[in-house]
């Protein structure tokens, strides 16, 4: 089945560590997208990618950083700069090449907690 | 820019009753709209989308939608919920050009109660 693998689902860290959240897709997609969901705020972009080896900042880069290697894996690092890391973080996925790439397509999402 | 408002964070109805979740949205160029919905602790599941063409859009689970231009709304409809409709839901848009980031709304909260 095609989609989007996010791993773990549930992810717990010490304060000032930093930690790596996965996220594959083999929809053969272009374009790969972070969010961080906190309660009432809805979905904020993190970091968005297009294309292998680049990748911009949305609108609350801070305290993250991405790679993007493989078109099929867009990993996501919360650092230890993060002030408030405890959120849900979803990744997403679109073409941008055909009529498709008008709608995103969302993985599971992981849920990490630091303490 | 674009943003969006969601005018409620939560709506309880009864079931089997109607229910109408409003979002308006604010752009300076043409946009495409989008309604998700998320069950708890699940990704986002696309509902439906405007793109172009009618304005009254029909999705998945009995859901549609209408684009009213003049009043930068896309509101939510559905004649008859479930139970099963319990969940979160969220409006969104892009612009037609450039980059392809959404911009969601703050969500809503659907109850529907028996």
């Amino acid at each position: 089945d095609g989609g989007i693998t996010q791993s773990p689902k549930y992810l717990f860290r010490k304060e000032g560590q930093n930690v790596t959240l996965s996220c594959e897709q083999n929809l053969n997609h272009d374009a790969m997208y972070w969010y961080r969901q906190d309660p009432g705020q809805g979905l904020r972009l993190i970091y968005y990618s297009q294309i292998v080896n680049d990748f911009q900042k949305g609108d609350i880069a801070e305290g993250y950083s991405v790679s993007r290697e493989k078109k099929e894996s867009f990993p996501l690092t919360v650092t230890s700069a993060q002030k408030n890391p405890t959120a849900f973080y979803l990744c997403a996925s679109s073409a941008i090449t055909s009529a498709a790439s008008y709608e995103q397509y969302f993985g599971p999402g992981t849920r990490l907690t630091v303490t | 820019a674009q943003s969006v408002t969601q005018l409620d964070s939560q709506v309880p109805v009864f079931e089997e009753a109607p229910v109408e979740l409003r979002c308006n949205y604010s752009s300076s160029v043409s946009v495409y709209l989008f309604w998700y919905v998320q069950y708890p602790n699940q990704g986002l599941q696309l509902l439906l989308k405007y793109l172009s063409g009618s304005t009254l859009v029909k999705g998945i689970n009995g859901f549609e939608a209408e684009f009213n231009k003049s009043q930068t709304s896309f509101h939510l409809r559905k004649p008859s919920v479930h139970i099963s409709d319990t969940a979160e839901y969220f409006c969104a848009v892009r612009g037609i050009q450039g980059a392809q980031k959404l911009v969601f709304g703050q969500g809503t909260r659907l109850t529907i109660n028996p």
